[in-house]
């Protein structure tokens, strides 16, 4: 089976742009999460899709949302970039009844000048 | 609420030296519990699980983990580290639909 996957892999934005990432789960799972990784506050959790409905949200600002497809793949979007939201940014995809056990893809690497 | 502690920040060892990285998790509930790595430029990758059963966890690349009940602990273990276990290890704690990370343990291994 293919892993997660997410493009694209880098990104540099400008102050006040707006940018989607996008995630192709594992087939098979419905359930998609993403995180924000900086190396002042680690692995912090966005948002997941369960579904194509929003099942539980982070504490992130209304700038940040997501949606998710009825193939399960997800996108965020970011609006009105500012230079703290420079990170990578994981998706990560689970199977019902798993426990949680989460896959993560490769992320991807935002740099906001 | 659930949360997760990692108590270490950053452990450096040297290699082919034991290793013990520790998990600290608080929950009122049974939960169920995760060590993730990551190595540079890469997500995060299953490492060991504990859902239920015996309380040793063995997972990949020699790792293994026990679970301790009364002390609320989850700590990681290897008895040798090699070079190529250069990373950050996550300790992570889910129950129902949720599950939450620790702040990541940098293991540094000295030649």
């Amino acid at each position: 089976k293919a892993g997660v996957t997410q493009t694209p892999r880098y990104l540099i934005k400008t102050r006040g742009q707006q940018v989607t990432l996008s995630c192709s789960p594992i087939s098979g799972h419905r359930s998609v999460s993403w995180y924000q990784q900086t190396p002042g506050q680690g692995l912090q959790f966005l948002f997941e899709y369960f579904s194509e409905t929003q099942r539980n949200k982070g504490n992130f600002p209304g700038r940040f949302s997501g949606r998710q497809f009825s193939n399960s793949r997800s996108e965020m979007n970011v609006s009105t970039l500012e230079l703290g939201d420079s990170a990578l940014y994981l998706c990560a995809s689970s199977f019902p009844g798993t426990r949680r056990e989460q896959y993560f893809g490769p992320g991807t690497r935002l740099t906001v000048t | 609420a659930q949360s997760v502690t990692q108590l270490d920040s950053q452990v450096p060892v040297f290699e082919e030296a034991p290793v013990e990285l520790r998990c600290n998790y608080s929950s009122s509930v049974s939960v169920y519990l995760f060590w993730y790595v990551q190595y540079p430029n890469q997500g995060l990758q299953l490492l060991l699980k504990y859902l239920s059963g015996s309380t040793l966890v063995k997972g990949i690349n020699g790792f293994e983990a026990e679970f301790n009940k009364s002390q609320t602990s989850f700590h990681l273990r290897k008895p040798s580290v090699h070079i190529s276990d250069t990373a950050e290890y996550f300790c992570a704690v889910a129950r129902d639909d949720k599950i939450i990370f620790g702040k990541g343990t940098r293991l540094h291994i000295l030649p």
